[in-house]
């Protein structure tokens, strides 16, 4: 497709619960960002990919945030033991490269219950 | 450090006036990016427009235009006769330069209804 796809696009999980959220950016895209978003906020860094390398992962708020993208392409946020504040909408993003403009998905929204 | 400030939590407006959303920013760098995104229901940001900070041109695009104040440190948007499809989440970010760092720093964002 034209733009950034995310999948699924609504998650419901039970506290405790691993969860993998998938993003597929546009074709060609070399940086690779995702946000999350909480309720009648803005979207808060979590972490950057160039290519397949994770260049800042600074803003994962724990330990059991983790967030891949091994070829340089899709990229899966892997959220393991889910908490309740965890429950946001997850934002991906991709742009040619660094200082370009960032394209967005339509977001994951997470609710752990 | 980074910070992006919308102080307008709310704005309702009746369709064909004009609105402005206000954005205020701070950085230490000398070079750095300010975009705004539009936000409607369906959730997905939308971009609207990027500006360097070097270029302090106001730009005009339609019914939408831009005011970059670097003395004030200011990003302002101006919606010009409002339609019902205007209504929706506003966020301005700051973007720093490239190799000091790549994340968008956002404001909590002016949420806009446009009243028929």
């Amino acid at each position: 497709g034209a733009g950034v796809s995310q999948s699924p696009r609504y998650k419901v999980a039970k506290r405790g619960q691993d969860v993998a959220l998938r993003c597929d950016p546009i074709s060609g895209h070399v940086s690779l960002f995702w946000y999350q978003q909480a309720l009648g906020q803005g979207p808060e860094f979590l972490t950057y990919f160039q290519n397949e390398a994770q260049l800042d992962k600074s803003g994962l708020p724990s330990d059991r945030f983790f967030a891949e993208r091994p070829e340089g392409s899709v990229s899966t946020l892997k959220i393991q033991r889910t908490q309740q504040e965890d429950s946001a909408v997850y934002l991906c993003a991709s742009s040619l490269g660094p200082g370009a403009v960032y394209y967005f998905g339509p977001g994951t929204r997470l609710l752990v219950l | 450090a980074q910070k992006v400030t919308q102080a307008q939590t709310e704005i309702s407006v009746v369709e064909k006036e004009d609105v402005t959303l206000d954005c205020v920013y701070e950085t230490r760098d000398t070079t750095y990016y300010l975009f705004w995104y539009k936000q409607p229901p369906s959730g997905e940001l939308v971009f609207l427009i990027r500006r360097n900070s070097f270029d302090e041109q106001n730009e005009i695009s339609g019914r939408y235009s831009w005011n970059f104040q670097k003395s004030t440190s200011s990003f302002n948007f101006t919606i010009t006769a409002s339609q019902v499809v205007d209504s929706a989440v506003y966020f301005c970010a700051l973007g720093r330069r490239p190799n000091t760092g790549n994340q968008f720093y956002f404001g909590t964002g002016t949420s806009l209804t446009v009243i028929p």
